[in-house]
């Protein structure tokens, strides 16, 4: 059981690149989050999913998509990436909407040169 | 929309007590998680409140009070494996399926 699993762990890229951050969850879990975490700073929700086929938005969505065709993946895209978007990403996975916690993957830190 | 307080920084001394105050504001709250996040790692979870009073865990204490829209976080006994930030969260009620956000953290560091 690896829990949350996010690849890579590190990735550099140049501005107006794109690229996909993968993330993968063996737990069943419904509901799936994508973060993003500046420096020194809290996390924010980029998009989060209830179920296959089914996203929304959170609170920092531009520049960003995601797609859930299945219950384990829940990758996030990134097109013509952009300074802004240096940042660690963080993926996370919880059981329901109750108190359940959200399980966490390791991050991908990601820098946009 | 939702707003969350937290103080930015807290300095402790090994052995003693701490307590970590969050303040918040939200249109569905939906519970409370405490999260300690240290250097460079995932956050991991320590708590989870929904119903007024305290929740305790060995050293861990999680307190809320959803009338005030105020919760705090007791550490005891603190160790030098406490300096971490501590981020709390709440989960606010979505279109669909509830989401959590979180305050900008608390970076607690505890001296010798």
């Amino acid at each position: 059981n690896a829990g949350v699993t996010q690849t890579p762990k590190f990735r550099i890229l140049k501005i107006g690149q794109s690229m996909t951050l993968q993330c993968a969850q063996d737990m069943n879990h419904n509901y799936m989050y994508w973060y993003r975490q500046d420096p020194g700073m809290g996390l924010k929700l980029i998009y989060y999913s209830v179920g296959a086929g089914i996203t929304d938005k959170g609170e920092v969505p531009n520049g960003y998509n995601v797609s859930r065709s299945t219950t384990e993946d829940f990758p996030l895209r990134l097109e013509l990436a952009a300074p802004s978007q240096t940042s660690v990403y963080f993926c996370a996975s919880t059981e329901g909407a109750g108190n359940q916690p959200q399980h966490f993957g390791d991050g991908t830190r990601l820098s946009i040169l | 929309g939702q707003n969350i307080d937290q103080p930015t920084e807290m300095t402790a001394t090994e052995g003693a007590i701490v307590q970590i105050n969050c303040t918040y504001q939200t249109s569905g709250f939906n519970g409370l998680f405490w999260y300690q996040q240290h250097a460079g790692e995932a956050p991991t979870f320590l708590s989870y409140n929904v119903l007024d009073g305290l929740e305790e865990k060995g050293r861990f204490s999680s307190f809320l009070s959803r009338s005030k829209g105020y919760s705090y976080l007791l550490l005891k006994e603190l160790q030098m494996k406490d300096s971490a930030s501590y981020l709390c969260a709440v989960r606010d009620r979505g279109e669909y399926g509830n989401k959590l956000v979180f305050g900008a953290g608390t970076i607690l560091r505890v001296k010798s």
